[in-house]
C-alpha cells in the first residue's frame, strides 16, 4: 500500500486527453512538498517527466503538464500518442516517514 | 553527456551480501546528492537510500536500515550500496539516480539503466 495513491490504470484513444491523479496527505503533498512525475517505458529506467509540481525538463513535450492542489497532484497528457503507453509514477517526500515516497504507479494504455 | 552505469547485481542466497556500484560521468559528481531506488519484478518504485554530495548526510528506508550501507567516492565519481543480510524481498532492479537539487523533496533527473539483484536459494 503506497503512501501516495494513484489509479492502477487509465486509458485513452490517440489524440485524447487523460489525467492521472496522485493523492497524498497532510504529511507529504499537503505539507507543501513538491511532487514529481516519472515515465517508465517497458523495460527501461524511469525518466523525469515533471518536477516541482508543474515544471518540464528540457526535451519533454508540452503535451505533458502537472498540477498540485491541497493533498493531491495530477499529471495531464493531451494529444495522446501510442508512444505515451507506459507506467507513470508520482513522487514526493513524507515528513512522518522521513523519506522519499512514490505512488504505486499508473499504467497508461493508448487504445 | 550525463551518464550513470550500475554494476554488481546478480544471484545471491538469502543471508548473503552484494555490493552495487554506480559510475557517474558528465557532471560534477561531488555537487549532487545521489539516491538508490529499487523495483521488484512487476511492482512499483521504492526509495532505498540517499547520500549528500559530501557524503556527510545519509538516509535509509526502514526496510533496509541496518542491513544496507550507502557510500560514495567523489575522487572516483562512484556511488556504492553494500547490501548485507539479503532477503527474498530484496529481489529487485536497483537504480542509482542523481538528485536534481539538494532538498528533501528532490526530483531525480537522471537514472542509470539498473542492475538486477535476485535473492534465492
Amino acid at each position: 500500500q503506497s503512501v501516495l495513491t494513484q489509479p492502477p490504470s487509465v486509458s485513452g484513444a490517440p489524440g485524447q486527453r487523460v489525467t492521472i491523479s496522485c493523492t497524498g496527505s497532510s504529511s507529504n503533498i499537503g505539507a507543501g512538498y513538491d511532487v514529481h512525475w516519472y515515465q517508465q517505458l517497458p523495460g527501461t529506467a524511469p525518466k523525469l517527466l515533471i518536477y516541482g509540481n508543474y515544471n518540464r525538463p528540457s526535451g519533454v513535450p508540452d503535451r505533458f503538464s502537472g498540477s498540485k492542489s491541497g493533498t493531491s497532484a495530477s499529471l495531464a497528457i493531451t494529444g495522446l500518442q501510442s508512444e505515451d503507453e507506459a507506467d507513470y509514477y508520482c513522487q514526493s517526500y513524507d515528513s512522518s516517514l522521513r523519506g522519499v515516497i512514490f505512488g504505486g504507479g499508473t499504467k497508461l494504455t493508448v487504445l | 553527456e550525463v551518464q550513470l552505469v550500475e554494476s554488481g547485481g546478480g544471484l545471491v542466497q538469502p543471508g548473503g551480501s552484494l555490493r552495487l556500484s554506480c559510475a557517474a560521468s558528465g557532471f560534477t559528481f561531488s555537487s549532487y546528492a545521489m539516491t538508490w531506488v529499487r523495483q521488484a519484478p512487476g511492482k512499483g518504485l521504492e526509495w532505498v537510500s540517499a547520500i549528500s554530495g559530501s557524503g556527510g548526510s545519509i538516509y535509509y528506508a526502514d526496510s533496509v536500515k541496518g542491513r544496507f550501507t550507502i557510500s560514495r567516492d567523489n575522487s572516483k565519481n562512484t556511488l556504492s550500496l553494500q547490501m548485507n543480510s539479503l532477503r527474498a524481498e530484496d529481489t529487485a532492479a536497483y537504480y542509482c539516480a542523481k538528485d536534481m537539487y539538494s532538498s528533501a523533496d528532490d526530483a531525480f533527473d537522471m537514472w542509470g539503466q539498473g542492475t538486477m539483484v535476485t535473492v534465492s536459494a
